[in-house]
């Protein structure tokens, strides 16, 4: 597609439920990321893919956040047994790999709503 | 580490006001600022960017220029319109000047602009 494709747009799920979050990259795009948009806290780097790198896991808050990106293109963001605290919205990104002279600009998807009752 | 701070809204202006929303950072190393924007219902667009020091970035009439002295990057428009309300995030990457991807983004917690008519 044209655009970071991220899938469902909203979710709710009972606490103590796993979820599973997915992001479609921009073709080409060798580069993806996961942020947490909460209420009041601002934007939050969860994880970041590059290439066949091993990931940047330094900003996944707790173990019960993986993610994996298979085949270097679709990523699926999992959250086990939700609380309460992980409702927010979750951004998934991508950007081309480029030289500085180039520049290297991130596209963000529309979000995931996840909603813990 | 590496943060950005940014004034804290909502901003309510009428049309055709100056803005400014002011945005100060810290980093270790030589690092490229950014503005994203986020209208109501949609996903997260760069606005603007600079990638050194007394760079200028500018669209749609805002620009902000990179000050390193102050280690500031201020999003100021002339003259706002309706259709400028929005979440305004500003951002830190330290990727771009280390030859390479972007690397991850540190966002500030945003600014909520509403802007009447």
């Amino acid at each position: 597609g044209a655009g970071v494709s991220q899938s469902p747009s909203n979710k709710v799920t009972e606490k103590g439920k796993d979820v599973e979050l997915r992001c479609d990259p921009i073709s080409g795009h060798t580069a993806l990321y996961w942020y947490r948009q909460s209420l009041g806290q601002g934007l939050e780097f969860l994880i970041y893919f590059q290439g066949n790198s091993a990931p940047d896991k330094s900003g996944l808050p707790s173990d019960r956040f993986s993610a994996e990106r298979t085949g270097g293109s679709v990523s699926t963001l999992t959250i086990q047994r939700t609380q309460q605290e992980d409702s927010a919205v979750y951004l998934c990104a991508s950007s081309m790999r480029q030289g500085e002279l180039a520049g290297n600009t991130i596209y963000f998807g529309e979000g995931s709503w996840l909603t813990v009752v | 580490g590496n943060s950005v701070t940014q004034m804290e809204g909502p901003v309510t202006l009428s049309e055709e006001a100056f803005l400014t929303i002011n945005c100060t950072y810290t980093a270790t190393g030589y690092p490229s600022l950014f503005w994203y924007v986020q209208y109501p219902g949609e996903g997260l667009q760069l606005l603007l960017k600079a990638t050194k020091a007394d760079d200028k970035g500018s669209n749609k009439g805002f620009e902000a220029t990179y000050r390193k002295e102050t280690t500031s990057f201020h999003l100021e428009k002339g003259s706002v319109q309706v259709s400028d309300s929005a979440v305004y995030f500003c951002a830190l990457s330290e990727g771009v000047n280390y030859g390479g991807s972007q690397g991850n983004l540190i966002f500030g917690k945003g600014t909520k602009l509403s802007v009447k008519p």
